[in-house]
């Protein structure tokens, strides 16, 4: 997974450019990961899910891709929009006798109006 | 409206001192977390409970403790053993927690005096 630092990545594009956003996962055995969104102050807010059964999952301007074979998971967000900018975390559920999600230590994305 | 409620939003520990956090939800999840969050960085687990009356470590669970009596409740007692307290600590809740979305509170912003 994701190197804990102290410094998050920060991915900075501009307003109405597409977004991605890339996740290395640890665990060959995991088969839920999820995308979270998490604005300044608050609490992460769910964005998409995916199953290790599939491939690609689409949501309302967000695709999340699956590449098991490299352990790849990635978000993109199409036309992105100042309200994007957060940190966004994806999470794996690496134990699944724990039925807990590990997460990594997220992106930053800042969107240039 | 369903959520969770965390409170209170900011707390302050003197030397020496436990203090408990608050988690509520109105969800009707039978599983719920407890996640540290430092500066720049992803999320922990602390604690977890999959049901009322159970309860199990997570990954840093030294200096915490929990209970589980009801099922819209699992609050968090950060105790005097817990050497670096100050972090954001968040609460979440899922119908199974390793296989769908956990929903997260708002969080508790805790530091010492």
């Amino acid at each position: 997974g994701e190197s804990v630092g102290l410094h998050l990545p920060t991915l900075s594009v501009q307003e109405g450019d597409n977004s991605i956003i890339n996740c290395a996962y640890s665990n060959s055995a995991s088969d839920y990961f999820i995308w979270y969104k998490q604005e300044s102050g608050k609490g992460p807010q769910f964005i998409i899910d995916i199953r290790s059964n599939m491939d690609k999952r689409q949501g309302q301007r967000v695709t999340v891709l699956l590449n098991k074979t490299v352990k790849h998971l990635s978000l993109q967000i199409a036309a992105t929009q100042p309200g994007d900018s957060a940190v966004y975390f994806c999470a794996e559920n690496m134990d699944t006798g724990r039925r807990a999600l590990t997460f990594g230590s997220g992106t930053r994305l800042q969107v240039q109006p | 409206d369903g959520g969770i409620t965390q409170s209170p939003k900011y707390l302050f520990r003197k030397e020496g001192q436990n203090v408990t956090l608050s988690c509520e939800q109105n969800l009707n999840h039978d599983a719920m977390y407890w996640y540290r969050q430092d500066p720049g960085q992803g999320l922990r687990l602390i604690y977890y409970s999959q049901i009322v009356n159970d309860f199990q470590k997570g990954d840093i669970a030294e200096g915490y403790s929990v209970s589980r009596e009801k099922k819209e409740s699992f609050p968090l007692t950060v105790t005097s053993a817990q050497k670096n307290p100050t972090a954001f600590y968040l609460c979440a809740s899922s119908n199974d927690g390793g296989n769908q979305p956990q929903h997260f509170g708002d969080g508790t912003r805790l530091s010492i005096l």
